[in-house]
């Protein structure tokens, strides 16, 4: 089945580690997306990608980076920078930017304790 | 990019039609408007999307008035399924334009 995959579901990690949330799609979509979301609010983005070895970043990209280095892959890392890291990550990815439908995943949890 | 400004809540009952208006004053002429449905601990789906008058799916409608400067959702005959956050973005497909979502609007549908 075609569709947008993120693993884990739930990943908890001490303060101070970097951890990487993976995202994979096999929909032959050029744009991928990054949001984080804290309980209660709307997503935020952190990072995009419309194209392989190329992003932007979003309205919180601070303490993440990304990669782009295969078309089906957009892997996020939470750095030890990143002060308030525990929320619900979404990856997303669509044909173009704008207008063109998103398909999400179905998200990671990550615990920081 | 347009901003939106979309009601925080709404309450509704059973089977009772459903509309969900979306501010957005700024909207570019190449602009459409799109609305997702996100249910917690998910990600968000894609319900409906438009540039101008009616478009209807198996799921909503989606009224635009001639001036586009605000959007309405309408769900008909709501079930408590439908309870839900509903995201209305506004945005063209052009290079160098980000998919930005606002805060939604959060629908509880009572029995």
């Amino acid at each position: 089945d075609g569709g947008i995959t993120q693993s884990p579901k739930y990943l908890f990690r001490k303060e101070g580690q970097n951890v990487t949330l993976s995202c994979e799609q096999n929909l032959n979509h050029d744009a991928m997306y990054w949001y984080r979301q804290d309980p209660g609010q709307g997503l935020r983005l952190i990072y995009y990608s419309q194209i392989v070895n190329d992003f932007q970043k979003g309205d919180i990209a601070e303490g993440y980076s990304v990669s782009r280095e295969k078309k089906e892959s957009f892997p996020l890392t939470v750095t030890s920078a990143q002060k308030n890291p525990t929320a619900f990550y979404l990856c997303a990815s669509s044909i173009g930017t704008g207008n063109a439908e998103a398909f999400f995943g179905q998200g990671t949890r990550l615990t920081v304790v | 990019l347009a901003k939106t400004t979309q009601p925080i809540s709404m309450d509704s009952y059973e089977g009772q039609e459903v509309n969900i208006t979306c501010s957005h004053n700024n909207i570019a002429t190449n602009d459409y408007i799109t609305w997702y449905q996100q249910f917690p601990s998910q990600g968000p789906r894609f319900i409906i999307q438009g540039y101008k008058t009616k478009v209807t799916n198996e799921v909503a409608s989606l009224f635009i008035p001639a001036d586009r400067k605000s959007s309405t959702l309408s769900l008909p005959r709501v079930s408590l399924s439908d309870t839900a956050v509903y995201y209305c973005l506004v945005g063209h497909n052009n290079a160098g334009n980000m998919l930005t979502f606002g805060g939604g609007t959060r629908l509880m549908v009572k029995p």
